[in-house]
């Protein structure tokens, strides 16, 4: 099993341009996690899917944050336009549901936004 | 406000001493927390469990405490390792959120050679 992937590993952009983050989760999982973690705030939900659907975006911090799951073997995070508060590391997990919840992370995708 | 507080935001310990890494939580609905290991540039890795039903969970050299009525919850590493040192993650969850966990800031341990 390779576990959850994501591309790229690092990403630097500038000011201003779209970034988009990809993910694709443990075959057979339902429920699918984008979190972002900052020194300042830890690690933070933004978004999570289950079966395809997204349940709750409250994380998402604004419009520029978008997030889609079109099947269930892929995801992505998008920003447009990015900003350098941006810059941070984005994990995406995925998990079969279950009681105890437990989440597989992906290796993340640390972003620097210039 | 935090329903997943780790109030330490690091700790640092001897080799060979024990490791504890304190947990706090404020809802009550939550029955099964998790603890996370991190090292640098990696994901989070799950290390342990415990359900609401227990008080006590132990793994090798990892021991998880739970206090119900305290909401407390603890991580006891005997013997801590300089292997052990990484960011570890509290989380918690109410087992009806589809699969949502909270987690808390994270602790950075340090063990010393």
């Amino acid at each position: 099993d390779a576990g959850v992937i994501q591309s790229p590993r690092h990403e630097v952009t500038e000011m201003g341009q779209e970034v988009t983050l990809r993910c694709k989760p443990i075959s057979g999982h339902n429920s699918l996690f984008w979190y972002r973690q900052t020194m300042m705030r830890g690690l933070e939900l933004l978004i999570y899917f289950n079966n395809n659907v997204p349940i709750d975006d409250s994380g998402m911090p604004e419009d520029r944050f978008s997030a889609k799951m079109p099947n269930a073997s892929f995801s992505t995070l998008k920003i447009q336009p990015s900003e350098p508060r941006d810059s941070a590391v984005y994990f995406c997990a995925s998990s079969l549901y279950r009681a105890d919840n437990e989440q597989f992370f992906g290796p993340g995708t640390r972003l620097t936004v210039l | 406000d935090q329903q997943v507080k780790q109030n330490s935001p690091s700790l640092s310990v001897q080799e060979g001493r024990i490791s504890i890494l304190n947990c706090d939580y404020t809802n009550s609905m939550f029955d099964y927390f998790l603890w996370y290991k991190k090292y640098p540039a990696e994901g989070p890795t799950f290390l342990i469990s415990i359900s609401s039903i227990k008080d006590k969970n132990e793994d090798g050299r990892f021991t998880v405490f739970l206090n119900k009525s305290a909401k407390h919850l603890s991580l006891h590493i005997v013997p801590s390792q300089p292997g052990d040192s990484a960011v570890y993650f509290c989380a918690a969850s109410d087992g009806g959120s589809q699969g949502n966990l909270i987690f808390g800031k994270g602790t950075k341990l340090s063990v010393k050679p």
